[in-house]
């Protein structure tokens, strides 16, 4: 079985500055691994996602994520935050075949002016 | 494209009653899947339809039923409901093993 661990839940950040959201899994099997973003009263959109390749990944709205297989982590990173960036973040593993995804509780992050 | 569309938006209930959640997967897609997010928490895997057979299931009780038709449309059924199953339902679509894409929920609420 997968889990996933993130390591904040409310994460405050002023405008333009950078943030870190951090996420740790474990799993016996190789995984794919992706982060998500819900805004209020919404379902969840892809960031981006890890299948393979370069560990560093570059997803949309200028976040970015990287792989690091040896201390199980898939942090994601934003060097200049916005207000609308105003959302939880979630981080998800599922295994290599078959698409059950597991998720991890959510990072809240709140942009203050 | 609609994208993932589900039905109703929201929805209350009264405990011990049946509740049926709609999902229309994205154009193409043939896999569904349903989750349930409780306030503050991630979601969390209900069960998966492909090919009108549910293929996978997570940690849930008989209490949650479902159904897959022709088109890849899917029903979320839920009886005898509790206080505990107030949450928002997430339906998601993909292509067998492909990226999933999300619906923007309904929210039940149980009194």
């Amino acid at each position: 079985a997968q889990s996933v661990t993130q390591l904040d839940s409310q994460v405050p950040v002023f405008e333009e500055a950078p943030v870190e959201l951090r996420c740790n899994y474990s799993s016996s099997v190789s995984v794919y691994l992706f982060w998500y973003v819900q805004y209020p009263n919404q379902g969840l959109q892809l960031l981006l996602k890890y299948l393979s390749g370069s560990t560093l990944v570059k997803g949309i709205n200028g976040f970015e994520a990287e792989f690091n297989k040896s201390q199980t982590s898939f942090h994601l990173r934003k060097p200049s935050v916005h207000i609308s960036d105003t959302a939880e973040y979630f981080c998800a593993v599922r295994k290599a075949a078959g698409n059950k995804l597991t998720f991890g509780g959510g990072t809240r992050v709140l942009v203050k002016p | 494209d609609a994208g993932v569309t589900q039905s109703p938006t929201h929805l209350i209930k009264t405990r011990g009653q049946q509740v049926t959640l709609r999902c229309s997967p994205k154009s193409g897609h043939d896999t569904v899947s349903w989750y349930q997010q409780a306030l503050g928490q991630g979601p969390q895997f209900i069960f998966q339809y492909y090919e009108e057979e549910e293929r996978q299931r997570g940690n849930f009780p008989d209490r949650f039923s479902g159904h897959q038709f022709p088109n890849y449309s899917s029903e979320l059924n839920v009886n005898a409901l509790l206080l505990g199953d107030s949450a928002l339902y997430l339906c998601a679509s993909s292509l067998w093993e492909a990226e999933a894409f999300f619906g923007q929920g309904t929210r039940l609420t149980v009194v």
